[in-house]
Order: structure tokens, then sequence, then C-alpha cells
């Protein structure tokens, strides 16, 4: 069956970096693209990233855009650098697998996020 | 980027109900919209995608429907279990977006 299972997060300080990890078994890894997606404490869902499932390219959302970085490796396992942490950066963060999508030039679409990870907290505090 | 806008934000109903759910997009963003329902400290879990095609396992009284800019999400009878937040999504370009959720409650 298929599994994610995040790691890494905890507390941290303004400014410093963490790298959270995902651990993905139970389907062909290298087949498919996979997200980050994070939720602040009582807020709603916020995508942060998306890596395709040969890590040829990666986009980020707005704000995480030059701080945090996506990438994946062959033991089956996705990443989320993050680097100049802020405290706005507080939330759940949950990787997913891409499902369904198509490729067209530099654009991917039309994919959907059938699997998620139990999430991990990541709490940015002085 | 595209913005997606849920409504309502939240809702009362009670078992039994027929509830809808509304996303629209700030542009066309033909049928690629998803369905998310989550509850308390779970991570969410796909029920439509595509606008309209259920996810497998999911019961039939979930239904998805619009293209373009106007979606809908219907629990066609909803059951004490279906009490949760529902996220829409749209997946037609990149930065990916999610509505801001709709609450559902029990009235």
């Amino acid at each position: 069956q298929v599994q994610l299972v995040e790691s890494g997060g905890g507390v941290v300080q303004p400014g410093r970096s963490l790298r959270l990890s995902c651990a993905a078994s139970g389907f062909t890894f290298s087949s498919y693209g996979m997200h980050w997606v994070r939720q602040a404490p009582g807020k709603g869902l916020e995508w942060v990233a998306v890596i395709w499932y040969d890590g040829s390219n990666q986009y980020y959302a707005d704000s995480v855009k030059g701080r945090f970085t996506i990438s994946r490796d062959n033991s089956n396992t996705l990443y989320l650098q993050m680097n100049s942490l802020r405290a706005e950066d507080t939330a759940v963060y949950y990787c997913a697998r891409s499902v369904g999508g198509r490729i067209r030039g530099p654009e991917d679409f039309g994919d959907s996020l059938d699997y998620w990870g139990q999430g991990t907290l990541v709490t940015v505090s002085s | 980027d595209i913005q997606m806008t849920q409504s309502p934000s939240s809702l009362s109903a009670s078992v039994g109900d027929r509830v809808t759910i509304t996303c629209r997009a700030s542009q066309s963003i033909s049928s690629y919209l998803n369905w998310y329902q989550q509850k308390p400290g779970k991570a969410p879990k796909l029920l439509i995608y595509a606008a309209s095609s259920l996810q497998s396992g999911i019961p039939s009284r979930f239904s998805g429907s619009g293209s373009g800019t106007d979606f809908t999400l219907t629990i066609s009878s909803l059951q004490p279990e279906d009490f949760a937040t529902y996220y829409c999504q749209q997946s037609s370009s990149n930065p990916r977006t999610f509505g801001q959720g709709t609450k559902v409650e029990i009235k």
C-alpha cells in the first residue's frame, strides 16, 4: 500500500534552516510527481512546491520562492530544504503524491493529490 | 496567480440534508479542479478530481460539476462522517492554489 511518511519537523529560530524528508513506499516513486502542502495552525491549506517525476522541474509558491528547495533522490525520498525561516512558515507540512497530470513544454497541469502523509510540524520561534 | 474563492466559508446542516459548496476561479481553469475533505488533525483526502470524477473508494453521495470558472461540490445526503472542512484546488497552472475552505458543521 502507498505510504508517505514525513520527518524532520521541529522548533527552529527565525532565520535558521531545516530540511524535511518524506519517505515513500508502496509505489514506483520515480514515476510520480510530488508536492509539498502546508497548513498553519487553524488555517487553510497552502500549496508550497511541486517536483516532476524525474526531478527536471520544480515550481514554488511566491511565499517560499528563493528560500525553499524541493528535491528528490533515488532512495524514494522527497525533501524540502527550508532556509531563512520566518514565523509565518510555522505550519504542518504535508507531502503528497501527484497523479493524472500532464506535461506540455515547461508546464505541468491536470493532476490531483491522491495520497498524503500524516504531516510534520515546523515551528519557527525564538 | 489563479485565486480560488469558496462559498460559503461555513455552513450548518443536518444529517440527510443536501449540501452544496461552490468554488470560483479568478480565470478559466477548464476542468482542472479537485476537491478534498479534511477532518481535524488528519491529512486531506481526495474526493473529486478533474471537476467531476469520483476518486476510488469515495461514496457516490459526493459529486462535482462545473468547468471554466465555476464549480460545485454536492453531498446528496449528508452523513455523520461528512462533517469536515472541504477545499477546492486548481491544477491548471503553477502555483497551484487552494480555496480558503468550507467548514460543514452539525446543525
